[in-house]
């Protein structure tokens, strides 16, 4: 398996409180991506990294920033959590030397925001 | 933008028949194509990819998948379900940086 981590595993937290998501890989990938998936919608594509301090937003990237100070993490806050931000996040990993490079998947992280 | 739509949310099969999970994509550019797994509590896991090298291609666990460029298709098949094929299945399509997954198809295998 490719090692990527996620943590935490489960949060539950509060309308209004920061949060944040850590991913760690020991892949040394260049491209890591967070992702969201809810029933009905698939995954979808929040914010991807294309090397340290370099980000780009994705489909639904309103209400989250990342950031990325090291080859292997790759951070994601939610600055203020609202009741739609619950979902399960899935961080991945890629090459990304070309458009059909994999994507390994982290084991995800199921956050409740109540 | 690219995108992939997933016919039928849901499918169940006995075990031993066919496997059929339907995806159709639209890409202004030659599309690279793949199809994903995911385990119950697990994270997605590659199946197979189309790469443009050949329009049939196999996969892990006996997957296989046709492109068909004239019908925008490439839908994953099996020959015979197995229990552990149970799982939920997300075609996707990617431009390098943005893979656009379709919203998954539940596969339930019937003993």
């Amino acid at each position: 398996d490719a090692g990527i981590t996620q943590s935490p595993r489960h949060k539950v937290t509060e309308t209004g409180t920061p949060v944040t998501l850590r991913c760690h890989q020991t892949e040394n990938h260049r491209y890591m991506y967070w992702y969201r998936q809810d029933p009905g919608h698939g995954l979808r594509l929040i914010h991807y990294s294309y090397g340290v301090k370099d980000t780009d937003k994705g489909e639904v990237s309103d209400g989250y920033s990342v950031s990325r100070s090291k080859t292997e993490d790759f951070l994601l806050t939610l600055e203020s959590a609202t009741s739609s931000q619950t979902s399960v996040y899935f961080c991945a990993i890629s090459s990304g030397t070309s458009a059909i490079a994999e994507q390994f998947f982290g084991p995800g992280t199921r956050l409740t925001v109540l | 933008a690219q995108s992939v739509t997933q016919l039928g949310s849901h499918v169940s099969v006995s075990e031993g028949a066919l496997v059929l999970l339907r995806c159709n994509y639209s890409s202004s550019v030659p599309p690279y194509l793949f199809w994903y797994v995911q385990y119950p509590n697990q994270g997605l896991q590659l199946l197979l990819k189309y790469t443009s090298a050949a329009t049939l291609v196999k996969g892990i666990n006996g997957f296989e998948a046709e492109f068909k460029k004239s019908e925008t298709s490439f839908h994953l098949t099996k020959p015979s379900a197995h229990m552990s094929d149970a799982a939920e299945y997300f075609c996707a399509v990617s431009d390098r940086y943005d893979m656009r997954f379709g919203a998954g198809t539940r596969l339930t295998v019937k003993p």
